[in-house]
Formats: structure tokens, sequence, C-alpha cells
């Protein structure tokens, strides 16, 4: 099983629509937990960090479920630039080793 | 943005060449790290550093040889590389304590 796995995309959504991303670990030991974006020959950028009571910024929500090692992004309201692949990274405690899944590739249409 | 910078952004090498990637970041972390990201497949890690010692190196073949001289910067040095190691390597730093990552702009290597 590989150690962090996501949905295998690509999603295709119309403005304004609003799309899910989830994402597993098999690691129970992760504790830090992180949603990036990557445009096309960019490097990554950091979305948001997943906290274990959920968080928000904007149209973007994050959830963490530990118990079923499951993460999702939310994303409402979708815009054009919104266009990217959204990276799932775990870490485990006192990890210095930040664990990339193979990300979801969003494209949102006019 | 220039909290990490990454020269060069391309390069294009034979196989009996040697070069070497260099890192550098301003954001006063003390972890820095080497990635690859080849087409279709999640970004790797090479490579990490934390306070200028190595702490994990995933099986990286011994023609890439990384190098830390200080908590700013970080080199990988290539030689006699594969077409298959054509790639972006990504360089990133952290601060140690599960905080995130930023990343450079990458390098694309291309090795003919």
């Amino acid at each position: 099983r590989k150690e962090v796995e996501q949905d295998p995309g690509p999603f295709n959504v119309p403005e304004g629509a609003t799309v899910a991303f989830n994402c597993t670990y098999s690691n129970s030991a992760s504790q830090s937990f992180f949603w990036y974006r990557q445009d096309c020959r960019k490097e990554p950028k950091l979305l948001m960090s997943v906290y274990s009571s959920g968080n928000e910024d904007g149209r973007f929500t994050a959830q963490l479920n530990r118990a079923s090692q499951y993460i999702s992004l939310l994303i409402r309201d979708s815009k054009l630039s919104d266009s990217a692949t959204y990276l799932c990274v775990v870490m485990a405690a006192g990890g210095q080793n930040f664990v990339f899944g193979p990300g979801t590739r969003l494209s949102v249409l006019p | 943005e220039t909290g990490v910078t990454q020269t060069p952004r391309h390069l294009v090498m034979g196989m009996t060449n040697k070069k070497s990637l260099k890192c550098e970041q301003h954001l006063g972390h003390n972890a820095m790290y080497w990635y690859k990201q080849s087409a279709k497949k999640p970004l790797e890690l090479m490579f990490v550093y934390s306070l200028e010692e190595r702490v994990e190196n995933n099986s990286v073949p011994s023609r890439f040889s990384p190098e830390c001289p200080n908590s700013s910067h970080l080199f990988l040095h290539l030689h006699t590389l594969q077409p298959e190691d054509s790639a972006l390597y990504l360089c990133a730093s952290s601060q140690t304590g599960n905080t995130e990552a930023f990343f450079g702009q990458g390098t694309r290597l291309t090795v003919v």
C-alpha cells in the first residue's frame, strides 16, 4: 500500500462548482498534514495546513479524520485560477520527511 | 518569491558530464531537502539534511551526491547520469517541528 493515496482524477468542473478531494495515509504515526497546489511546470506551494479540528481559508476547507486516516479538501465556488494539481502531504511526528501523494489534477472550465 | 532559490533553472547534460545543482534558502530554516519529480510520478524524497547533517537517504544511486556546507546552502553533485534521471529536481527547506516545507522553483534536468 502506498503511504499517501489520493483520488486519481482528473476532475473537470465548471466555474462556480464545489469540488472535494480525498486523501488517505497509511502511517498512523503521522502528525502533520498539508495540502499543496502545483501548477504545471512549477514548484509545489503550500495551500493550507490541516488541523485536527478542521480549518477553513476562504473558499477552501480542510478536514482531518485521524481514526480513518483520511484528509479532505473542499473547494467552493471554483475559479479558473484554481486549475492545478492538488497534493496531499503528511509527515510523521518528529520526522523530517514530507511524504507526498500522487496529486489530483483539477481543471475548472469556463 | 526568493525564500528558496535554485540554480540553474534548466540543465542539459551528457551522460559523462559532471554538474552540480545549487539551492539557497533565506528563511532561517534548519532542514533542507532534495526531491525528484518525474513525469506522472509523485515527488520522491532523495536526501534530507537537518542541522547540516544528513539524516535520511532514500537509497539514492551514488551518481547523486549531496553536500550541505551550512544551513542555508545545499548542493546536489551529478556524475555519469542516465537518461532516466531526467526530471525536475526540487529543493525545499523547513524548520523542524512539523512545520510546512517551502520549495524552490526547481531545476529541470535533461540527460542526453
